[in-house]
C-alpha cells in the first residue's frame, strides 16, 4: 500500500548543529505535506507545511524541501536547541482532502 | 486558549466498559478529525467531519466506535465494550477547509488505558 515513511528512526545531534530529518512518500497524488513535532505525552504540533507546487519553504529556523521527482521530503532545523528534542513526523494529504497519512516518526535528540 | 481542546486527558477503564471522549475544535474550523496513536507509531486516521457530516471513516473504526458532531461544533468519540487493544491516545484535530492548504491542528490527546 501507499505510505509515508522515514529513513531514520533516531537522530542525535550536538546543540548548535543543523539537523536534517528525511521522509519518503510513495503517493504521487499527494499535494500537501506537513511536518509535526511531538513531545512526550503531547499532541503533534504543527511546524511547517508545503504544497506540491513548491520546492522549498522556510520558517523560523526550519526549512522544508520537497523533491517530487524522488518523492522525498526533508526538514532542516538550523542551530538545533535542546528544546527541539522530540519526535518529528511528516504527513501527506491529497487534494486538500480530509485525512493525513503519517509516517512512523524520527526521534531527534539534542546533546548539550 | 483557542486551540483544540480534548477531555478527559486520561481515562482508565475496565475491559467491557464504554468510554466517551469529547473534542472542542478551534473556533470557526469546519473540519474535525479523530486519530489514534499507539506508542512509537504515527497517528492513524479514524474519521473526519465537515460541519456535522461524517465524510470518511477508516476501516480501523470498528462497529464498537462511533463518532458524532451533532451541531457541527464539538464532537464525541464513544468506544463501546472496550478491549485492551483499544488502549491508545486518541487525538482530535481541526482545520478550516479551503484557503491555503488544509493545515490541521491537533489537541493534546486523550489517553485511554483499558485494564
Amino acid at each position: 500500500g501507499e505510505s509515508v515513511g522515514l529513513h531514520l528512526p533516531t537522530l542525535s545531534v550536538q546543540e548548535g548543529d543543523n539537523s536534517i530529518i528525511n521522509c519518503a512518500y510513495s503517493n504521487s497524488a499527494s499535494d500537501y505535506f506537513i511536518w509535526y513535532k511531538q513531545e512526550s505525552g503531547k499532541g503533534p504540533q504543527f511546524i511547517i507545511d508545503i504544497r506540491s507546487n513548491m520546492d522549498k519553504r522556510q520558517g523560523q529556523r526550519v526549512t522544508v524541501l520537497l523533491n517530487k521527482t524522488v518523492k522525498h521530503l526533508s526538514l532542516q532545523i538550523a542551530a538545533t536547541q535542546p528544546g527541539d528534542s522530540a519526535v518529528y513526523f511528516c504527513a501527506e494529504n491529497m487534494n486538500q482532502g480530509g485525512k493525513l497519512i503519517f509516517g512512523q516518526g524520527t526521534e531527534l535528540s539534542v546533546k548539550p | 486558549d483557542t486551540g483544540v481542546s480534548q477531555n478527559p486527558r486520561h481515562k482508565i477503564t475496565k475491559r467491557g466498559q464504554n468510554v466517551t471522549f469529547r473534542c472542542d475544535p478551534i473556533s470557526e474550523h469546519n473540519r474535525l478529525y479523530w486519530y489514534r496513536q499507539t506508542l512509537g507509531q504515527g497517528p492513524e486516521f479514524l474519521t473526519y467531519f465537515q460541519n456535522e457530516a461524517q465524510l470518511e471513516k477508516s476501516r480501523l473504526l470498528s462497529d464498537r466506535f462511533s463518532a458524532e458532531r451533532p451541531k457541527g461544533s464539538f464532537s464525541t468519540l464513544e468506544i463501546q465494550r472496550t478491549e485492551q487493544g483499544d488502549s491508545a491516545m486518541y487525538l482530535c484535530a481541526s482545520s478550516l477547509a479551503g484557503g491555503r492548504g488544509n493545515t490541521i491542528y491537533f489537541g493534546e490527546g486523550s489517553w485511554l488505558t483499558v485494564v
